[in-house]
């Protein structure tokens, strides 16, 4: 069964702080994404990686990097947190470089700034 | 621009069949997955087609038209734990997933 976890579940932060969100794959996917969720809209991709310390931005990247040092780890970062960050972050692995194959997630960080 | 449509919210009864459809239009077409979501969980696969037809997989089923820009999923024998947001997803042209915002199927007894 593939794996993929994420650091936490839930997650307070106040405006400004610096927010780290950790997810590990433990299947040797090539493949790592970050989304958020947001109540009426779809799944939004913040960026993805195809390789390790390879990254590509996707629809959201404003306000947000990564960074992917080892193939199972990938870190999503919040420079400076604002309250439009407020959302569910979902990490999603996939095996080859052909995006056809399927997307597993991680259980989900809600993240909440104040 | 790409879009996904597909119905916010559906209700339907115990043991019944319901079709959550999803119409899309994108810069090209390689597949299109759907997933279902309970709630304060992660997505996970139901489907994945790319040629026209139907997928059958027990409960479940999937239906392709490329000319039409369409896609159904097909519950059958509705179970309450059925409950849950479906998700309709299409593979563009450059291979990026385009999502929809997802049914939320509610089923009542």
């Amino acid at each position: 069964d593939v794996k993929v976890t994420q650091s936490s579940r839930y997650l307070v932060k106040r405006t400004g702080e610096k927010v780290f969100l950790e997810c590990v794959q433990d299947m040797d996917h090539e493949n790592m994404f970050w989304y958020r969720q947001d109540p009426g809209l779809g799944l939004r991709l913040i960026y993805f990686s195809y390789d390790v310390k390879m990254k590509e931005k996707g629809d959201i990247p404003e306000g947000y990097s990564v960074s992917r040092e080892k193939k199972e780890r990938f870190s999503l970062i919040l420079e400076s947190a604002s309250t439009n960050q407020t959302s569910m972050y979902l990490c999603a692995s996939s095996r080859d470089g052909r995006e056809t194959d399927t997307q597993y997630f991680g259980p989900g960080t809600r993240l909440t700034v104040l | 621009g790409q879009n996904i449509d597909q119905p916010t919210e559906m209700t339907a009864t115990e043991g019944a069949i319901v079709q959550i459809n999803c119409t899309y239009q994108t810069s090209g077409f390689n597949g299109l997955f759907w997933y279902q979501q309970h709630a304060g969980e992660a997505p996970t696969f139901l489907s994945y087609n790319v040629l026209d037809g139907l997928e059958e997989k027990g409960r479940f089923s999937s239906f392709l038209s490329r000319s039409k820009g369409y896609s159904y999923l097909l519950l059958k024998e509705l179970q309450m734990k059925d409950s849950a947001s479906y998700l309709c997803a299409v593979l563009d042209s450059n291979y990026q997933l385009i999502w929809g915002a997802g049914t939320k199927l509610i089923i009542k007894p």
